[in-house]
């Protein structure tokens, strides 16, 4: 098993530019989570689907950010018109969800966003 | 909307001794509460967790939980250098919700 796969590693754009971010979960897991992290703030709390419908998209900025899940296979995180406070590590992380709580999250090693 | 907080910030301590980190949440029916590591440059992964008030033990770690409080900790017995890393508390309400972090430094 490869593991969640994240999609660039390093990515860098310039202010106004798009970012799309990709990833692809464990095989079999129902759970699909993106957070970002940063030294201020930590591991913020982005979007979550389960079974590829959004369940909660609390922490996405509304204006410029979006994400999908297409299939199974794979989600993505889009930034329009990217700002420097994008600047990030976005990290995405998957999991069984079995039952009434979400389990052990898998996380991949993560997309650098840099925002010049 | 659920709100966790760890203590301390960051820690040094010097090898073999005990480590203890906090962390506070506040939505009483979180149901799921885990600590995370995350050595620099690398993805958090799951060290422990817990779903019922009371203690559990592994190895050098010991997680202990105490929903009254809104409390649990992460204990670590006789911590090694190769412990160094970002600790991360998290808690479940539906969504995964992390602390900030406790940067602990074990030194040789």
């Amino acid at each position: 098993n490869a593991g969640v796969i994240q999609t660039p590693r390093h990515k860098v754009t310039g202010k106004g530019q798009e970012a799309t971010l990709w990833c692809e979960p464990i095989s079999g897991h129902s759970a699909v989570f993106w957070y970002r992290q940063t030294i201020v703030q930590g591991l913020e709390f982005l979007t979550y689907f389960r079974n590829q419908a959004p369940i909660d998209d609390s922490g996405m900025p509304k204006e410029r950010f979006s994400a999908q899940m297409p299939n199974q296979s794979h989600s993505t995180l889009k930034i329009q018109s990217t700002q420097p406070q994008d600047s990030a590590v976005y990290l995405c992380a998957s999991s069984l969800r079995t039952g009434g709580n979400t389990g052990q999250l898998y996380f991949g090693e993560g997309s650098k966003l840099t925002v010049l | 909307q659920q709100k966790v907080q760890q203590s301390p910030e960051s820690l040094i301590v010097p090898e073999g001794a005990m480590t203890s980190l906090n962390c506070t949440f506040s939505d009483s029916a979180s149901q799921y509460f885990a600590w995370y590591r995350q050595h620099s440059g690398k993805a958090p992964k799951a060290l422990m967790s817990i779903f019922s008030n009371g203690e559990k033990e592994e190895g050098r770690f010991t997680i202990h939980l105490n929903k009254a409080s809104l409390h649990f900790s992460l204990h670590i017995r006789d911590s090694q250098p190769s412990d160094s890393a970002l600790y991360l508390c998290a808690v479940d309400t539906n969504k995964v919700v992390f602390g900030t972090g406790t940067r602990l430094q074990v030194l040789p």
